[in-house]
Parts: C-alpha cells; sequence; structure tokens
C-alpha cells in the first residue's frame, strides 16, 4: 500500500523566510498529486496541484515540485507570513483513482 | 464556490447510541464523497469512498456495519456511527469532488462518545 511521509512533523521559520515542506511516498506514481492547508478544528483547504507531467507549479507566494524518480514533492512558501501558520498536507490519489490518502502532514509555525 | 457543509460541528452522545453526520455540497454536484476521521496531531485517515447511487467503499479495517454511509443524491452524504463507543470519539471530516475537481472539505465534526 501506499505510504505518504512529510519531512518533518513541525517546522519552526522565520518571518520572512522561505518554508519548504517534503512529501514522499513509497509505492506507484499517481497521475497528480496535490497539497493542503488545515488550521486547527477545520477541514483543509485545497491550495494546489501538479500532474505527474509538470516539473513546477506556482501560485502567489507558492511553488510546488513534482519529481516522480524521487517519489517526491516539495512545497515552498516564499516570504513566510505568521499567517502561514498552519499544517499542510500533501495528498495523492489512490490506485483506483477513486480514493485520496494523505501525508502525515506538517505543523508550520513562522515566527514574527 | 465549492462550499461542503457539515452538521453538526459537535455532537456528545451516550455509549451505545448511535450517530449521524451529515455532508452537503451546497453549490455544486458532488460526484464523489470522502469521509475520513482525524486522532489529535495525526493526519486524515481514509474511512470511505461514496458514489451517488451506490454503496460505499470502505477501506480496510474500517467496519461498514458500524459506519453507514448513504449517498442519496448529489448534494448528501450521511455518515451514521452506530452504537457508538468512546473509542469512536473522533474529529469525523468529509469531503466532497465533482469529476476531477480537488477535493472540497467540510469543518468537521468533533463526536465524543461518553
Amino acid at each position: 500500500s501506499q505510504k505518504i511521509e512529510q519531512n518533518s512533523e513541525a517546522l519552526n521559520i522565520q518571518e520572512g523566510k522561505t518554508a519548504t515542506l517534503t512529501c514522499n511516498y513509497t509505492n506507484y506514481s499517481p497521475a497528480y498529486l496535490q497539497w493542503y492547508r488545515q488550521d486547527p478544528g477545520r477541514g483543509p483547504v485545497f491550495l494546489l496541484l501538479i500532474r505527474e507531467n509538470e516539473k513546477e507549479k506556482r501560485k502567489e507566494r507558492l511553488k510546488v515540485t513534482f519529481d516522480t524518480t524521487l517519489k517526491q514533492s516539495l512545497f515552498h512558501i516564499t516570504a513566510s507570513q505568521p499567517a502561514d501558520s498552519a499544517t499542510y498536507l500533501c495528498a495523492l490519489e489512490g490506485p483506483t483513482g477513486n480514493q485520496f490518502y494523505f501525508g502525515t502532514g506538517t505543523s508550520l509555525t513562522v515566527i514574527p | 464556490g465549492a462550499v461542503v457543509s457539515q452538521h453538526p460541528s459537535r455532537v456528545i452522545c451516550k455509549s451505545g447510541t448511535s450517530v449521524k453526520i451529515e455532508c452537503r455540497s451546497l453549490d455544486f454536484q458532488a460526484t464523489t464523497m470522502f469521509w475520513y476521521r482525524q486522532f489529535p496531531k495525526q493526519s486524515l485517515m481514509l474511512m470511505a469512498t461514496s458514489n451517488e447511487g451506490s454503496k460505499a467503499t470502505y477501506e480496510q479495517g474500517v467496519e461498514k456495519d458500524k459506519f453507514l454511509i448513504n449517498h442519496a443524491s448529489l448534494t448528501l452524504s450521511t455518515l451514521t456511527v452506530t452504537s457508538a463507543h468512546p473509542e469512536d470519539s473522533s474529529f469525523y471530516i468529509c469531503s466532497a469532488r465533482d469529476a476531477d475537481s480537488p477535493l472540497h472539505f467540510g469543518n468537521g465534526t468533533r463526536l465524543t462518545v461518553t
């Protein structure tokens, strides 16, 4: 079965720096990978989707890369702000295409 | 757009009773809905996937007779926790998608079984 691991459980960075979060998977390579943000007590919110044939995707201060050889996705937040503090989750489609599995999550804290 | 409403947000029930959680897509048709369970400081664990009008597909280890899922229409799915026990206490979150869209999540239901 697919195992999805995110680099660290918690990440603290200074405001203004770039946060880099890692998502590694072990089994099959999905057709696309997604990143979500979750605030305490709330449901996740979709941020970005990157397809297997895309190396990089950007949206404002967010950048995602996808390396199917390494079975890894990197999620970057540039010029980080305290409001970026949240848990970030990567998600992959299941083998049948009708399930979505989430990574272990990384709790990001941006220190003013 | 793409709002998913989940009710109730919190529920406390006694052991042995059943609890129903509703998940509605308000402004789109949800061809597929997903139910997740989340323990404190842990990630989302997929419980089951349901398509409108058909039986839900449960993940390994999830008891289908305990967690009844009904996806009766393109805008409504329900999860019923039957004969709840304290170990069923958790945060339950639904999500919905239309065709190949990303997942849109409800704000979850905090279930406490006493």
